[in-house]
Parts: C-alpha cells; structure tokens; sequence
C-alpha cells in the first residue's frame, strides 16, 4: 500500500544468522506492528510500537527484538534465525487511538531460514 | 482463545450478496466489531468495523444483532476481486488485534 513499504520483499538466510526486516511508512502514524503469518495460524502479533521508543510484545516475541528511533521507521531483528522463522512478516500502521483498529498492511516479507 | 467463530469457507456467484456469518457471543460492551479481508499474498486489508449500529461504507455494509452476539458483513455485489480470506475480529479500543483464520470465500463467475 501506499506510504507504508517493507524491505526487503524475499530474504533466504541461514539458520544462526542475524536478520532485520525494515517497515518505513510515510504517514507519521503513531502505531506501528509487526505479524506473522503460518498456515493454520492466521496472523500473530510479534511486538509494536506506540510511538518513537515505545514498544511492547505480542503473543509471539520469543526470538524477536524490535526498535524505533523514528516515527517511520519500525525494524524487527531475529537475533540468531531459526527454522521455524520461516514465516511472512507483515507490517501494519494506524493512525491513532480513536481510528486504532483501521490498520494499513504492508505487502509483507517471505522470510526463509534453511 | 478464539473470541470469533466463522465459517471456513464459503462460496458466493459473481453479481449476487456475499453475507459472511460471525459469532461473538462473549463480546464485552466496549469491544468493537472490525472486519479485514486478505486477498492470496497481499497483506490484510480494512474493510469496515462497528459497535452497536448497521454500518455501511463504499465497500460493504456491516450488520450487528441487537444483542451483539453476531454479526454479518455484506458485500451486496461480489466480483471474482472479492475472493480473499475474511477475518472477523472483536477488539477494544486500545488493546490489539487477535486475527484467526477466518473464512475464506471463492466467487464463482
């Protein structure tokens, strides 16, 4: 979607591995998320964020760190990558409070671990 | 545990309503009714959410029942662009989405 973009599109990485996942918006919304996305799993919650240097975890972060030091920028780092990483990884922003639930999706990342 | 149920799958002819079931029956007075859709490897999209009253908008209309326990989301003319995978979530303001699997439905030219 338009002003929210993630980097990069397909990443093949080896197990053990740091790897980062980048979502840049242009929209200078306040919340920003990150999922991921299993078959059989729907989408789950890795961590957000709620505003420069705010963050929390979701119901999946084992494994996961996040950070912003920008408004438009939201990176999510597997510190040491494992197998069962191999996922999607969407990114999401909202506006605030009030309009909280209407998130814009990004076009997600195909992460693979071998 | 899941806060929504809905159909897996579901099957609508192009031209005709799509009307896609939900039940909440635990829903609180203060959690709302959103509904996304995700079309094959796109990332989920917004389509419209509610609290108490009907809801309509330029992509699909929103009816709740009075005692809020369910619901059903209307696409009144469904085109093979429809078919995608639709999420029915009941969340409060502030707290965060729970996506499930949702029901995905195939239009049928």
């Amino acid at each position: 979607d338009a002003g929210i973009t993630q980097s990069p599109r397909h990443k093949v990485t080896e197990t053990g591995t740091p790897v980062t996942l980048r979502c840049h918006q242009t929209e200078n919304h306040r919340y920003m998320y990150w999922y991921r996305q299993d078959p059989g799993h729907g989408l789950r919650l890795i961590h957000y964020s709620y505003g420069v240097k705010d963050t929390d975890k979701g119901e999946v972060s084992d494994g996961y760190s996040v950070s912003r030091s920008k408004t438009e920028d939201f990176l999510l780092t597997l510190e040491s990558a494992t197998s069962s990483q191999t996922s999607v990884y969407f990114c999401a922003i909202s506006e605030s409070l009030r309009r909280q639930g209407e998130y814009t999706f990004g076009s997600g990342t195909r992460l693979t671990v071998v | 545990d899941a806060k929504t149920t809905q159909p897996t799958s579901m099957d609508c002819a192009e031209g005709r309503a799509a009307n896609l079931p939900c039940n909440h029956s635990t829903i609180s007075g203060n959690e709302y009714v959103y509904w996304y859709r995700q079309i094959h490897s796109q990332g989920p999209q917004y389509i419209i959410h509610g609290l108490k009253n009907n809801e309509t908008n330029e992509m699909a209309s929103l009816i709740i029942t009075e005692d809020r326990k369910s619901s059903t989301l209307i696409l009144p003319h469904a085109t093979l662009r429809d078919t995608a995978v639709y999420y029915c979530i009941v969340k409060e303001t502030g707290n965060q989405f729970y996506f499930g699997t949702g029901t995905s439905l195939t239009v049928i030219p």
